[in-house]
Parts: structure tokens; C-alpha cells; sequence
């Protein structure tokens, strides 16, 4: 079946560097791309998102890229502040299109922890 | 916050009874979508409202059903609950299936113990 999966699972980095998580989709029809933060006990809260149509977005210290071709996005933290330290999880979102519902599949996270 | 809410925070039940956990989308919107989270997984769609009819299943049994009302408000019922339905259950709205909707708000979840 389709599916997301995402790399690494835990990442722990140092305070001002930078971090990468990768997913890889293998829905074709998948459209846009979220990144979702959940702090723990807190609900997931959207920090970047991706339309198909876009190979890369930038807000402040997040970035986000996008390889249509090879079925893969990966979000970039740069200067990582001890703040970030939360679980992000990747999703492929494919619209709905006529008789088609929309279907979105997330990843199964990645533990990022800075050390301070 | 979101203005997404959910009803009640915490549910503990026993295997085998029933339940019903309630979301309220935001103003404006009129999509409802439910999602399970297992501790340490990422959350899985269970279904999607559009104005009041199921529009999208995930890979989940008949025994979760859910009702989307005239004020887009939602419920999700879980029939004959097993050990494994313990998880967090987020509700989520968006503004349109088609139309930009795809920009989640997710409610605080509820945290359904199965026992």
C-alpha cells in the first residue's frame, strides 16, 4: 500500500547546527507536503508546507525541499535553538479530485533533541 | 491555538464497551478529519467529513464510524473497543476538500485507555 517514511527516527544535534529529516512518499498523486511539530502532550501544529508545483520554501530558519521525481522532501532547521526539541512528522496530502477523496498520509516521526 | 476542540481529554474504558469522542472545527471551516496516534507513531487517517457525508477512509474496521452535523461539529464512534484502540485521537478541520483544504488545524486529542 502507499506509504511515508521518515528519517531518522531520533536525531540529536547541537545547539546552532543545523538538522535534516528526509521522507520518502510512494504515492504519485500526492500533491502538497506538510511538516508538523508536536511538542510533547500538544497537539501537531504545521511549521512548512510544500505544493507539488515547488522544488524548495524557505521561512526563517526552516526550509523545505521537494524531489518530485524521486518521490522525496526533506526539511532543513538551521541554527537550531533548544526550542525545536519536539517530534516532526512529514505528510503526503493527495487532493481530491472529482469522485476521489483526499487521502493524506503522515510518517512516523522524528524525535529531534538539541543539546544545549 | 487552532479553535479546534475536542471532548473530553481522557477516556478510560473497559474492552468491549463503547465510545464517543466529539470535535469542534473551526469558524468557517467544513471538513472534519480523525486520526489515531499510537504512542511514537505518526497519526493515521481514519476518515474525512465534507459537509455532513464520509468522504475518505483509512484502512480502519466498520466498528469506527463517525457524524459530521449541520455546524460541521463531528463525533467518532468506536463499537466493541479492543486493547489496541488505546491511543490519542486528534480531530482535525480544514476549510475545503478542494480548495487549498489541505492546511490541517488539529484539535488537543483526546487520550482514550482501553482496559
Amino acid at each position: 500500500g502507499e506509504n511515508v517514511e521518515q528519517h531518522p527516527s531520533t536525531l540529536s544535534v547541537q545547539e546552532g547546527d543545523s538538522a535534516v529529516i528526509k521522507c520518502t512518499y510512494s504515492d504519485s498523486a500526492s500533491n502538497y507536503f506538510p511538516w508538523y511539530k508536536q511538542e510533547l502532550g500538544k497537539r501537531p501544529q504545521l511549521i512548512i508546507d510544500i505544493r507539488s508545483n515547488v522544488g524548495e520554501k524557505k521561512d526563517q530558519r526552516i526550509a523545505v525541499t521537494l524531489n518530485k521525481t524521486a518521490k522525496h522532501f526533506s526539511l532543513h532547521i538551521t541554527e537550531t535553538q533548544p526550542e525545536d526539541s519536539a517530534v516532526y512528522f512529514c505528510a503526503a496530502f493527495r487532493t481530491a479530485v472529482r469522485s476521489s477523496a483526499s487521502k493524506i498520509i503522515f510518517g512516523s516521526g522524528t524525535r529531534l533533541s538539541i543539546r544545549p | 491555538e487552532t479553535g479546534v476542540t475536542q471532548s473530553p481529554t481522557h477516556l478510560i474504558k473497559t474492552r468491549g464497551q463503547q465510545v464517543t469522542l466529539r470535535c469542534s472545527s473551526q469558524s468557517g471551516h467544513n471538513t472534519v478529519s480523525w486520526y489515531q496516534q499510537a504512542l511514537g507513531q505518526g497519526p493515521q487517517f481514519i476518515f474525512q467529513y465534507y459537509r455532513e457525508e464520509e468522504n475518505g477512509r483509512g484502512n480502519f474496521p466498520p466498528r469506527f464510524s463517525g457524524l459530521q452535523f449541520p455546524n460541521y461539529s463531528s463525533e467518532l464512534n468506536v463499537n466493541a473497543l479492543e486493547l489496541d484502540d488505546s491511543a490519542l485521537y486528534l480531530c482535525a478541520s480544514s476549510l475545503d476538500t478542494q480548495s487549498r483544504g489541505e492546511k490541517l488545524f488539529f484539535g488537543s486529542g483526546t487520550q482514550l485507555s482501553v482496559l
